[in-house]
């Protein structure tokens, strides 16, 4: 248990369907991260959000659309997925201060599979 | 970004120290140098970061030489629980961002 929870756990979609990934953190951090790990490539990061804010989208497709209402919550809204898009989606969360230690804690993912 | 090279897998029996060394020859001044662990499946694992000299805690010691272009993660006695892929992380200047590299593969054998 790291404080970072997702849900759900697994999850298998179509390229037509409209689904969101949740994750939440309870360790009082005030920034978040959608990761993305496919099969034997490293972590790739998508987004990032500092105190709600997003201030990192490396590049993602727009069917890929992050919400962060709040610090503690974090999701990510898909739609008209692709078959390449199956992959590990994990969600981190830090502390960032002036210090920028950069320990981040991680989520269990959820294992996405589009068909 | 900064960039580091480790290698890409190791092999060690039970019991034995393993060390695992990464190169991170851009390091910016003030870069911390961060060690995850990553089981299948799992999301990574903080294990240990530290800024110069050595870091120890429960589950390993860090050793970053003078100049910081480079780092050691020491794992003491390892079990086959600890059998996984290990990553060296440096930010880079100015950012927060984890650059996460294809990491060190460690395969500890009975």
């Amino acid at each position: 248990e790291t404080g970072v929870t997702q849900t759900p756990r697994h999850l298998v979609m179509g390229m037509t369907n409209k689904k969101s990934l949740k994750c939440e953190q309870h360790l009082g951090h005030n920034a978040m991260y959608w990761y993305k790990q496919s099969a034997k490539k490293p972590l790739e990061l998508m987004f990032v959000y500092n105190f709600k804010e997003q201030t990192e989208n490396n590049s993602v497709p727009s069917r890929f659309s992050p919400e962060c209402p709040n610090s503690s919550h974090l999701f990510l809204h898909l739609h008209t997925l692709q078959p390449e898009d199956s992959a590990l989606y994990l969600c981190a969360s830090s502390l960032l201060t002036s210090g920028a230690t950069y320990e981040q804690y991680f989520g269990p993912g959820t294992r996405l599979t589009v068909t | 970004l900064a960039k580091t090279t480790q290698p890409i897998s190791m092999d060690s029996y039970e019991g034995q120290e393993v060390n695992i060394t990464c190169s991170h020859n851009n390091i910016a001044t003030n870069d911390y140098i961060t060690w995850y662990q990553q089981f299948p499946s799992q999301g990574p694992r903080f294990i240990i970061q530290g800024y110069k000299t050595k870091v120890t805690n429960e589950v390993a010691s860090l050793f970053i030489p003078a100049d910081r272009k480079s780092s050691t993660l020491s794992l003491p006695r390892v079990s086959l629980s600890d059998t996984a892929v290990y990553y060296c992380l440096v930010p880079g200047a100015g950012s927060y961002q984890l650059t996460f590299g294809k990491g060190t593969k460690l395969s500890v054998i009975p």
